[in-house]
């Protein structure tokens, strides 16, 4: 079993769609990335959260640490928002992170 | 700020071959993470690099080795090259704080083994 476990692997929306990314982890953690990588590689780091709530712009993150739970939701989607999104944990002492294998989001028009 | 740069962008390499990747941290940044991205699959920890020195590894073979240089920036060397081995390589800089250090990533490397 991964340390770290995201759902759904793939997900197909509508324009406008509300969307919502899960990820559930194993490990004690000091924090959680939200990452985004769009064809081609390159990664954004979006969110660090390790507890609570945040928002930038249409993007919504939370963190349950209790649950070892977080969401990445994304109100009113657009086309542009097309991409991978990974779920990565700060674990261990030293801080290196452990990745989920990524949501594959693909918004049509 | 430049942010992490790495390069090259893509590279090419038969099996049994050397290769070594470069990345340059983001303005300020003291730390250096590498990850390997294959196909399909989220990144997996490579090693991490410190006061020019390697203090953190995750599960890859003594085949992989890497540098940090005065400077911050870093190396992965990568000997006797297997197909397996073909994958994004990704280097993530950040400023160490052990319990909170968000990591900014570079555009990565693209290695093809043939």
């Amino acid at each position: 079993k991964n340390e770290v476990e995201q759902s759904p692997q793939n997900l197909t929306a509508q324009e406008g769609e509300f969307i919502t990314i899960n990820c559930s982890y194993s490990v004690g953690i000091s924090a959680l990335h939200w990452l985004q990588q769009h064809p081609g590689g390159g990664i954004v780091s979006l969110f660090m959260l390790s507890s609570g709530k945040k928002k930038h712009g249409r993007l919504i993150a939370t963190i349950n640490i209790q649950e070892k739970h977080s969401s990445l939701h994304i109100t009113a989607s657009h086309p542009r928002d097309s991409a991978v999104y990974i779920c990565a944990v700060i674990g261990g002492s030293q801080g290196n992170l452990i990745f989920g294998k990524g949501t594959k989001l693909s918004v049509k028009p | 700020d430049a942010g992490v740069t790495q390069s090259p962008t893509h590279l090419i390499k038969t099996r049994g071959q050397q290769v070594t990747l470069r990345c340059s941290p983001k303005s300020g940044h003291d730390t250096v993470s590498w990850y390997q991205q294959a196909l399909g699959q989220g990144p997996q920890f490579i090693f991490q690099y410190y006061e020019e020195e390697e203090r953190q590894r995750g599960n890859f073979p003594d085949r992989f080795s890497g540098h940090q240089f005065p400077n911050y920036s870093s190396e992965l060397n990568v000997n006797a090259l297997l197909l397996g081995d073909s994958a994004l390589y990704l280097c993530a800089s950040s400023l160490t704080d052990l319990s909170y250090n968000e990591q900014f990533f570079g555009p990565g490397t693209r290695l093809t083994v043939l």
